[in-house]
């Protein structure tokens, strides 16, 4: 069974930072492209990053402005997010998420909230 | 960015009759391989997003034959031919063929 844990979450301050993780079981970690997707409270989904099977290639919505980065542990079979510099509008949760081969997300974890607030 | 527009934004339906969720695409969701990268995904309250169908038409694994999607180019649509109480939640359709991808507005379907 697929299996997406994330983990990290919680308050923070404005401008601080923040290093999220997702521990993935259940499929060949390795073989699939990850990404994070966040959902601020009571609104809709929205790409944060993605990297490549290898983490040579990372991806990031145009938002992120070199504030977060995303990593992974093939090894360990888990997907990283840092984040830092966090505004009031990073707010939300932070869902970790399995590109399927089909080219779209078919596994999302549980989601870890983050909350910015002073 | 590619804007990805969803109608109705919320959808009062009765039990057993259909429901159709239009989605819009500010540009082609035709990728460089051929394939169209439109996705749709249902998320009812206090759970994470499920896939229902991927790649326009192609309904995931478990998901009930009353799903279905079509369409083309930058228009599409997700139909449910008889509504059902677990089918209450927020439908939204995503374009994967642009990076990054970008979900529409959500379309909230509840029973009347």
């Amino acid at each position: 069974e697929v299996q997406l844990v994330e983990s990290g979450g919680g308050l923070v301050q404005p401008g601080g930072s923040l290093r999220l993780s997702c521990a993935a079981s259940g499929f060949i970690f390795s073989r699939h492209v990850m990404h994070w997707v966040r959902q601020a409270p009571g609104k809709g989904l929205e790409s944060v990053a993605g990297i490549s099977t290898d983490g040579g290639d990372t991806f990031y919505g145009n938002f992120v402005k070199g504030r977060f980065i995303i990593s992974r542990d093939n090894s360990k079979n888990t997907l990283y997010l840092q984040m830092g510099s966090l505004r009031d509008d990073d707010m939300g949760v932070y869902y970790c998420v399995r590109e399927a081969m089909t080219g779209s997300p078919d596994y999302w974890g549980q989601g870890t909230l983050v909350t910015v607030s002073s | 960015d590619v804007v990805v527009t969803q109608s109705p934004l919320s959808l009062p339906v009765t039990l057993g009759q259909p429901a159709s969720i239009s989605c819009r695409s500010s540009q082609s969701l035709v990728y460089s391989d051929g394939n169209t990268y439109l996705s749709w995904f249902q998320q009812r309250p206090g759970q994470s997003p499920r896939r229902l169908i991927y790649k326009v038409s192609n309904r995931d694994s478990g998901v009930p034959d009353r799903f279905s999607g079509s369409g083309s180019g930058t228009d599409f649509t997700l139909k449910i031919s008889r509504v059902e109480a677990e089918d209450v939640g927020v439908y939204y359709c995503m374009q994967g063929a642009h990076w990054p991808w970008t979900f529409g507005q959500g379309t909230k379907v509840e029973i009347k």
